[in-house]
């Protein structure tokens, strides 16, 4: 089975502060994923890696940062926490196939930022 | 602008019943493709169906299947025989081809609560 782990459920963090989020996929997978889910507008992609290193930007990127510096780890950074990014964040991967398309997610964590 | 549209913020629905879920999309693209996820309460996403924009015949997946009726771009999700365990949200999500990968753009969600 693929697993997808996030490193908390729960976090709270206060405003200002430099927010590490955790995710790790031990598939071997080339491309991992950072999420936002928000009551009424889905999921909405921040950020994207497609090899370690490498990243792009997804449709909200602004006040995130990522850093990939092994293919199994994915990390999402607030620089300077703020409490509109208080929201649940999900993390997913993804083997880069051409017949396969299926994203798998972690258990999410919910952050709130005060 | 909005490119997947799920209208049906909730339903309820009796156990054993079927249900329909709406989903429609808005892509200019020749080659997409569509899934549909759920997400119960304890919050991770479970993949349950997959339709590419060339697959000619509805995907299915036991009690899931995908209604594709591409010239209406909509993909609605057919769950068949309700159990109490489907309460959830359930997504819509579609895939868009970006230069390194694909990104997947999703709906609002619908709530569904199966009622004994």
């Amino acid at each position: 089975d693929v697993k997808v782990t996030q490193s908390s459920r729960y976090l709270v963090k206060r405003t200002g502060e430099k927010v590490f989020l955790e995710c790790v996929q031990d598939m071997d997978h080339e491309n991992m994923f950072w999420y936002r889910q928000d009551p009424g507008l889905g999921l909405r992609l921040i950020y994207f890696s497609y090899d370690v290193k490498m990243k792009e930007k997804g449709d909200i990127p602004e006040g995130y940062s990522v850093s990939r510096e092994k293919k199994e780890r994915f990390s999402l950074i607030l620089e300077s926490a703020s409490t509109n990014q208080t929201s649940m964040y999900l993390c997913a991967s993804r083997e880069r196939s051409e017949t396969s398309y299926e994203q798998y997610f972690g258990p999410g964590t919910r952050l709130t930022v005060t | 602008a909005q490119k997947i549209t799920q209208t049906q913020p909730g339903m309820f629905v009796q156990e054993k019943e079927a249900v329909t879920l709406d989903c429609t999309y808005d892509t200019s693209d020749q080659s997409y493709g569509l899934f549909w996820y759920k997400q119960p309460s304890s919050g991770e996403m479970i993949f349950l169906i997959y339709q590419g924009s060339y697959d000619e015949q509805n995907a299915t997946e036991g009690r899931y299947s995908l209604n594709f009726q591409k010239a209406r771009k909509s993909a609605n999700l057919v769950i068949s025989a309700s159990q109490l365990g489907d309460s959830a949200m359930y997504f819509c999500a579609m895939r868009e081809v970006r230069s390194n990968d694909y990104k997947l753009s999703f709906g609002a969600g619908t709530t569904v609560t199966v009622r004994a």
